[in-house]
């Protein structure tokens, strides 16, 4: 039983535009969400994240988007550049996990000069 | 400079002999975590530990053990009852009082292959 669903398995954007990456939870506990973002063989950097208590949060190109009812979220960088080719992973707590992060299976984020 | 680090960075064995995957940190985090990435998979928790002498398992521990004697330390043995040991594996600690309670920094990960 997947909790967090990236649908997406890839994406490719042109330098400039904007990426749009989409992620997709069950477990109604959840409240907080992250995104990170992965190189081949290096560990995930955390990018962004937001609590159920808001539904949109900024930190300069990027802006993570949150749509409780939906169950919903999504990640905007823009403009894109190209050094942002990566795999981006969405991840889900829930207050009473301990800190537990569940994990969508990724998106691959390309963007072309 | 404080991080996260996992040595060796790639590490090699022979089916049946067990492995221990080092983790060390030095952000006086209390928590920390060992996940595994399979190819065009999401990380799967194996153990966690939120505090020293104290762990637990995750969602797929069968075939692992790990220890927690001190608080930097977080080492991660891939025994040969593990039918599929063979990934990249990555540990994470958190800061449970900190403001971004649930924000997990990782190390570079460990890439281990059994021939």
């Amino acid at each position: 039983d997947q909790q967090v669903k990236q649908n997406s398995p890839s994406l490719s954007v042109q330098e400039g535009r904007i990426s749009i990456l989409n992620c997709d939870y069950t477990n109604s506990m959840f409240d907080y969400f992250l995104w990170y973002k992965k190189y081949p063989a290096e560990g995930p950097t955390f990018l962004i994240s937001i609590s159920s208590i808001k539904d949109k949060n900024e930190d300069g190109r990027f802006t993570v988007f949150l749509n409780k009812s939906a169950k919903h979220l999504s990640l905007h960088i823009v403009p894109s550049q190209p050094g942002d080719s990566a795999v981006y992973f969405c991840a889900a707590s829930a207050g009473t996990s301990y800190g537990k992060l569940t994990f969508g299976q990724g998106t691959i984020l390309t963007v072309h000069p | 400079d404080g991080g996260i680090t996992q040595s060796p960075k790639y590490l090699f064995r022979k089916e049946g002999q067990n492995v221990t995957l080092s983790c060390e940190q030095n952000l006086n985090h209390d928590a920390m975590y060992w996940y595994r990435q399979d190819p065009g998979q999401g990380l799967r928790l194996i153990y966690y530990s939120q505090i020293v002498n104290d762990f637990q398992k995750g969602d797929i521990a069968e075939g692992y053990s790990v220890s927690r004697e001190k608080k930097e330390s977080f080492p991660l043995t891939v025994t040969s009852a593990q039918k599929n040991p063979t990934a990249f594996y990555l540990c994470a600690s958190r800061d449970p009082g900190g403001s971004s309670t649930d924000t997990q920094y990782f190390g570079p990960g460990t890439r281990l292959t059994v021939l």
